[in-house]
């Protein structure tokens, strides 16, 4: 098994720009979850999803869209980029509510 | 949401036994506590999860009171490997939706 993967590892992109951080999981889990984290500190839970056509926000949701049509699937789309949103994105993925949370690598995201 | 309080960060020398601390005073009845451990550009990943009383595996054991409102997280015999920041989470692992948040852990520096 891959675990979770995410796509790219880094991206530039200008103000007003827009992308989609995709992220995939091969462990057959309902709970999916993309957080970021700014340096130096904690990670900040942006989406999550319970289920494939179920998502909701997180602490920090403005900027930000996601959709689930698959268990496997979860990109989180960002439409008009913004130099705060300049940030490290994981994604991770669990089997249930509560349960051991297993993350992707990571996508190194800068805003110029 | 159930929120975590604790020590920003904390040093260690090589061979000693370190326990960091994890305050959260409005743990519910049916919330896990699970620690996480994140090294630079990486992302987090699961140490061990407890319920009450202690959990023991193979890096590490937590100890859990009676009243729940605190863990602590103690690693045996630290190497300069177990630097890293470590992240107390509280989850529910039934009843409705919850969301998780990782606060901004303990950053563990272990000296030679």
């Amino acid at each position: 098994n891959a675990g979770v993967t995410q796509t790219p590892k880094f991206r530039i992109l200008k103000i007003g720009q827009s992308m989609t951080l995709q992220c995939t999981q091969d462990m057959n889990h309902n709970y999916m979850y993309w957080y970021r984290q700014d340096p130096g500190m904690g990670l900040k839970l942006i989406y999550y999803s319970v289920g494939a056509g179920i998502t909701d926000k997180g602490e920090v949701p403005n900027g930000y869209n996601v959709s689930r049509s698959t268990t496997e699937d979860f990109p989180l789309r960002l439409e008009l980029a913004a130099p705060s949103q300049t940030s490290v994105y994981f994604c991770a993925s669990s089997y249930s509510r509560g349960e051991t949370q297993y993350f992707g690598p990571g996508t190194r995201l800068l805003v110029l | 949401l159930a929120k975590t309080t604790q020590p920003i960060s904390m040093d260690s020398y090589e061979g000693q036994e370190v326990n960091i601390t994890c305050s959260h005073n409005n743990i519910a009845t049916n919330d896990y506590i699970t620690w996480y451990q994140q090294f630079p550009s990486q992302g987090p990943r699961f140490i061990i999860q407890g319920y009450k009383t202690k959990v023991t595996n193979e890096v590490a054991s937590l100890f859990i009171p009676a009243d729940r409102k605190s863990s602590t997280l103690s690693l045996p015999r630290v190497s300069l490997s177990d630097t890293a920041v470590y992240y107390c989470l509280v989850a529910r692992t039934s009843g409705g939706y919850q969301k998780v948040t990782f606060g901004t852990g303990t950053k563990l520096q272990v000296i030679p």
